[in-house]
């Protein structure tokens, strides 16, 4: 299907475990994002890309790794995870020079 | 420091009435401003736009104003469905610095009683 989809859509995982959330996008953007969102909080960026093997922090990337090898795919890592990163997890693109982001239908992500 | 707020946590509105968002910001270097309507366990999809370079923008029954001076936008839905009843969040973006990053509000949960 066309769109942007990630994987998996609920994970339970434990505190210190490596989990990755995967994102796929059909359209070749050249942006890619994640977001978290938490109650109180809205979304707030984690990391972002602007093409393959180029990215950049945003405003909370602490214990998250990403990395982007090819343009369709942009995984987060959470290299040991902690209660504090239970969340809901969104992947974005954008198709530069349009301004507009384009949202995947989210992971929800509980850390024992 | 939250850039962006959106101090009403949610809103109910009867259906056919208007229903008004409002968001504030308190960086003046942002020049674009969106507004994402979430439905539960989906992601956010966009519904409207505005430039700073523009006080109103309308797209069928939502038109979102921009007020600079104040640092407020507003959406408006006219008529108000029972559809319309997600979350809604705004985003605030530096185009014209280079930047491609949004700023989200927390996000207000409208309700649109039948």
């Amino acid at each position: 299907d066309a769109g942007i989809t990630q994987s998996p859509r609920y994970k339970i995982t434990e505190t210190g475990r490596q989990v990755t959330l995967m994102c796929h996008q059909t359209w070749s953007h050249s942006y890619m994002f994640w977001y978290r969102q938490d109650l109180g909080h809205g979304l707030r960026l984690i990391y972002y890309s602007a093409a393959a093997d180029i990215t950049d922090k945003g405003e909370v990337p602490d214990g998250y790794v990403v990395s982007r090898s090819k343009t369709e795919n942009f995984p987060l890592t959470l290299e040991s995870a902690t209660r504090s990163q239970t969340s809901v997890y969104f992947c974005a693109s954008r198709d530069y020079p349009k301004e507009t982001q384009y949202f995947g239908p989210g992971t929800r992500l509980l850390v024992l | 420091d939250q850039q962006v707020k959106q101090n009403s946590p949610s809103l109910s509105v009867q259906e056919g009435r208007i229903s008004i968002l409002n968001c504030d910001y308190t960086n003046s270097m942002f020049d674009y401003f969106l507004w994402y309507k979430k439905y539960p366990a989906e992601g956010p999809t966009f519904l409207i736009s505005i430039s700073s370079i523009k006080d109103k923008n309308e797209d069928g029954r939502f038109t979102v104003f921009l007020n600079k001076s104040a640092k407020h936008l507003s959406l408006h839905i006219v008529p108000s469905q029972p559809g319309d009843s997600a979350v809604y969040f705004c985003a605030a973006s530096k185009v014209g610095a280079g930047t491609y990053k949004y700023i989200f509000g927390t996000g207000t949960r409208l309700k649109v009683l039948a």
